[in-house]
Parts: structure tokens; C-alpha cells; sequence
């Protein structure tokens, strides 16, 4: 079992429409939840983050977050070409080391 | 915005030869962080650094090295590269404060052939 999991999609949504992502993990310690977009051939850029039960909004983009089953999921209202790519679900686990451990991406298809 | 730098952008060389890839920080992020990741697939941690003078090597196995003399740079070494080597290399730094979120650099992409 991988540490974190995505779909891999495709995902596909029509432009305007709600995209919804979603990852799980399997350290329950896991403490910090991150998601990032990547382009394809680029770095990945930070969406935001979240550490606390519930959700957390950032403009069209609200993450949400259940430990109790160790689930959290990506929010994108208004969906956007421009929004096109792969994101990434990111874990800080309860280690001392406090590197990220990343799923490996559900790829967003946005439709005009 | 992150300031991460990563030389060079692109990099084909043949097997055998030694390179070093270069990453730099002007934010003063105690720790630095080496990724690889192969087209399509997922990002592995290879090193990572919680200051000077401390390295450790991540969850991927690699035949790569890495230092860190000085805060704001960590190159990454391969004494003799070989095809299996191609890749993505993606460098990411963070102020290891509670939240630890990581800024990525602009990744080299790296082809031996």
C-alpha cells in the first residue's frame, strides 16, 4: 500500500463546473496536509495547506481534511482551462525528518 | 513567492561523466531538499539537509551526493553518470517552522545518454 494515494485520472470537468480531488494517507500521525499543481514539465507550485480537521478555503480552492479517515480532499469552484494539470497530495508524517511524502498526482482536464 | 535556483535547467552529457547540479536559496530556509521524478510518475525524496554540515539521504536510493557548506546552497554531485540516471531533479527548501511547507525550484532536467 503506498504511504499516499490518488487517482491518477484523468479527471475531467467542463470549464465553470466544481472539480473535486481527492488523496488519502496511511500514517494516522500524519500531521500536516499539502497540495500542489504541477504543469507538466514544471516544478510543482503550492496551492495551500492544511492541518486541522474541516475545511480551509483560498479563493476557488478549499481543502478539506478528516483524520478519523485519513482522507483529504481538493475543492476547485469555477473550474478554469488554466487549471489544467496534475496535483499533488503531500503529507508531512510524524517523523522527526518532516520531509514531504507525495502521492503520485491526479491529472485535472478542464473543458472549455 | 519562493526565490529557489536551480543550474542547470537542461542537461545532456554522456555516461561516465561527473556533474553536480546546483540549487540555491535567498530566503535563509534552514532546510533544503532534493526530489527526483521521472516524467509521469511521483516525486521521491533522495537527500535532504536540516542545516550546515547535516545531510541525509531519503526514502529513494540514489548513487548521488550532496553538501551543504553554506545556508543558502546544496549541489548535488553524480561522480559518473549513467543512462539510469535520467531524470528530473526538483530542489525544495523550507524555514522548518511548524508548518514546514516546501517552495520548489525550477527543477534540471537531466538526459544521459
Amino acid at each position: 500500500q503506498k504511504e499516499v494515494e490518488q487517482n491518477s485520472g484523468p479527471l475531467s470537468v467542463p470549464e465553470g463546473a466544481i472539480a473535486s480531488l481527492n488523496c488519502t494517507y496511511s500514517d494516522r500521525g500524519s500531521q500536516s496536509f499539502f497540495w500542489y499543481r504541477q504543469y507538466s514539465g514544471k516544478s510543482p507550485e503550492l496551492i495551500m495547506f492544511i492541518y486541522s480537521n474541516g475545511d480551509k478555503e483560498d479563493g476557488r480552492f478549499t481543502a478539506q481534511l478528516n483524520k478519523a479517515s485519513q482522507y483529504v480532499s481538493l475543492l476547485i469552484r469555477d473550474s478554469q482551462p488554466s487549471d489544467s494539470a496534475t496535483y499533488l497530495c503531500a503529507v508531512i508524517k510524524d517523523t522527526g525528518r518532516r520531509a514531504l511524502t507525495f502521492g503520485s498526482g491526479t491529472r485535472l482536464q478542464v473543458q472549455p | 513567492e519562493a526565490d529557489i535556483y536551480q543550474t542547470p535547467r537542461y542537461l545532456v552529457i554522456g555516461t561516465g561523466k561527473k556533474i553536480t547540479l546546483e540549487c540555491s536559496q535567498t530566503m535563509g530556509h534552514d532546510k533544503m531538499y532534493w526530489y527526483q521524478q521521472d516524467p509521469g510518475m511521483e516525486l521521491h525524496l533522495i537527500h535532504y539537509s536540516y542545516g550546515v554540515n547535516s545531510t541525509e539521504k531519503g526514502d529513494l536510493s540514489s548513487e548521488s551526493t550532496v553538501s551543504r557548506i553554506r545556508t543558502e546552497h546544496f549541489p548535488l554531485t553524480l561522480e559518473s553518470a549513467r543512462p539510469s540516471h535520467t531524470s528530473q531533479y526538483l530542489c525544495a527548501s523550507s524555514a522548518g517552522q511548524e508548518i514546514d511547507t516546501q517552495y520548489f525550484g525550477p527543477g534540471t532536467r537531466l538526459t544521459v545518454l
